[in-house]
């Protein structure tokens, strides 16, 4: 059974760097078959999805948090990782990592990844 | 970005009862939607994937459909472990986008 387990500090400075690190167990971050992905939620705001990262480096990231977000394989074989730099209040939130699997394939070679297993998320609160 | 615009924002139903809810799209994501539960405190579970198929272990009460722009998640015959907050996800472009969440309580 895959579980994902988010862990890092619960408060951060603002204009400090937020560090979150996932746990995967029972599976590889290696897979040739997923993504390993990043998602947030503000209190009382919709679900943002960060990015996310293949077994080779290769990265996404949403263009609104592009500047200040990286995403990163490790430290260990089953783990992946954020940075979110010069944080501010507005990046309180709960964060999820996230695995993403296929969900369909598009004009006989395209593949479409969707968030197929999460974490329970953990809060975390910019302040000083 | 695709803006996913979701409702209700809020459904208050009986056990037994039968639900739906509704994702509209920006613009058309073919059938590349896929529809999350979510109880305080756990990770969400996806239940359904391209619009109508049920993943492995969900139950047959839920049902998804739609394309293009519009789709809807119904839940018939609604049981207790059914309360708890839902929402969509296209995955048709990136940056993936989601649905604001429908909160489903017991009347």
């Amino acid at each position: 059974q895959v579980q994902l387990q988010e862990s890092g500090p619960r408060v951060v400075k603002p204009s400090q760097t937020l560090s979150l690190t996932c746990t995967v167990s029972g599976a590889s971050v290696s897979s040739i078959s997923h993504y390993w992905s990043w998602i947030r939620q503000p209190a009382g705001k919709g679900l943002e999805w960060i990015g996310r990262i293949y077994n080779s480096g290769y990265t996404n990231y949403n263009p609104s948090l592009e500047s200040r977000v990286t995403i990163s394989l490790g430290p260990s074989n089953n783990q992946f990782s954020l940075e979110v730099t010069s944080v501010t209040a507005a990046d309180t939130a709960v964060y999820f990592c996230a695995r993403e699997g296929v969900g369909g394939y598009g004009d006989g070679t395209k593949l479409f990844w969707y968030s197929d297993l999460w974490g329970r998320g953990t809060l975390i609160t910019v302040s000083s | 970005d695709i803006q996913m615009t979701q409702s209700p924002s809020s459904l208050s139903a009986s056990v037994g009862d039968r639900v739906t809810i509704t994702c509209r799209a920006s613009q058309d994501i073919r059938r590349y939607l896929a529809w999350f539960q979510q109880k305080p405190g756990k990770a969400p579970k996806a239940l359904i994937v391209t619009a109508s198929s049920l993943q492995s272990g969900v139950p047959s009460r839920f049902s998804g459909s739609g394309s293009g722009t519009e789709f809807t998640l119904t839940i018939t015959n609604l049981q207790p472990e059914d309360f708890a907050t839902y929402f969509c996800q296209q995955y048709n472009n990136l940056p993936l986008t989601f649905g604001q969440g429908t909160t489903l309580d017991i009347k």
